[in-house]
């Protein structure tokens, strides 16, 4: 079974222009999140899908980022236009229960690494 | 507000030596508690967790970490340590539906 994948890796851009990162979770898995890690920080929620609906989006920073899941499938995480505090690397996780609720853990993706110069 | 200290941010050990990773949390009400590890350019994976039970709880691979109420702590321990043990581990409690995480603990095992 494939894990949480996220692409790109890396990404290199310079303030002002947008990125989008995307995430594909585990098949079957409803629950999909992201996570934020700013070098030297912890990592930080920003916000949490239930199929396509946001579930929590109380951890996202400002309006310049935008997530969406369409058919609550794969997931997109825009930053339009990006500012140099939005280095750091952005993980995604999916789960297929809730975390509280059952037994049920959050599988992570490799984190893409973003670099805004 | 839940929140997780890690007290240290980098340890280097030797190689078979014991090693305590501590983390500290802060909730008004009970937690599930959580390690996870990042080995180099790899995702994080769960090490182990508490839900309820039994306040102590194993990985596979010889750690171990305690469920301490009293003292709002989830040490993470392993007796001897390996090369192949140096990650960056990650202490987190459950809040709602997210995880909390504390600012990671560079492990660093030295031959």
């Amino acid at each position: 079974e494939a894990g949480v994948t996220q692409f790109p890796s890396h990404s290199v851009i310079e303030k002002g222009q947008t990125v989008t990162l995307r995430c594909d979770p585990i098949s079957g898995h409803d629950n999909l999140y992201w996570y934020r890690r700013v070098m030297g920080k912890e990592i930080k929620f920003l916000l949490h899908f239930v199929k396509e609906s946001k579930q929590d989006e109380s951890g996202m920073p400002n309006n310049r980022f935008l997530a969406e899941r369409t058919g609550g499938t794969y997931s997109t995480l825009k930053v339009q236009p990006a500012e140099l505090e939005d280095s750091g690397v952005y993980f995604c996780a999916s789960s297929q229960g809730r975390l509280v609720s059952s037994y049920n853990e959050q599988f992570f993706g490799p984190g893409t690494r973003l670099t805004v110069l | 507000a839940q929140s997780v200290t890690q007290l240290d941010s980098q340890v280097p050990v030797f190689e078979e030596a014991p090693v305590e990773l501590r983390c500290n949390y802060s909730s008004s009400v009970s937690v599930y508690l959580f390690w996870y590890v990042q080995y180099p350019n790899q995702g994080l994976q769960l090490l182990l967790k508490y839900l309820s039970g039994s306040t102590l709880v194993e990985s596979i691979n010889g750690f171990e970490a305690e469920f301490n109420k009293s003292q709002t702590s989830f040490h993470l321990r392993k007796p001897s340590v390996h090369i192949s043990d140096t990650a960056e581990y990650f202490c987190a409690v459950s809040f709602s539906e997210k995880l909390v995480f504390g600012k990671g603990t560079k492990l660093t095992v030295n031959p």
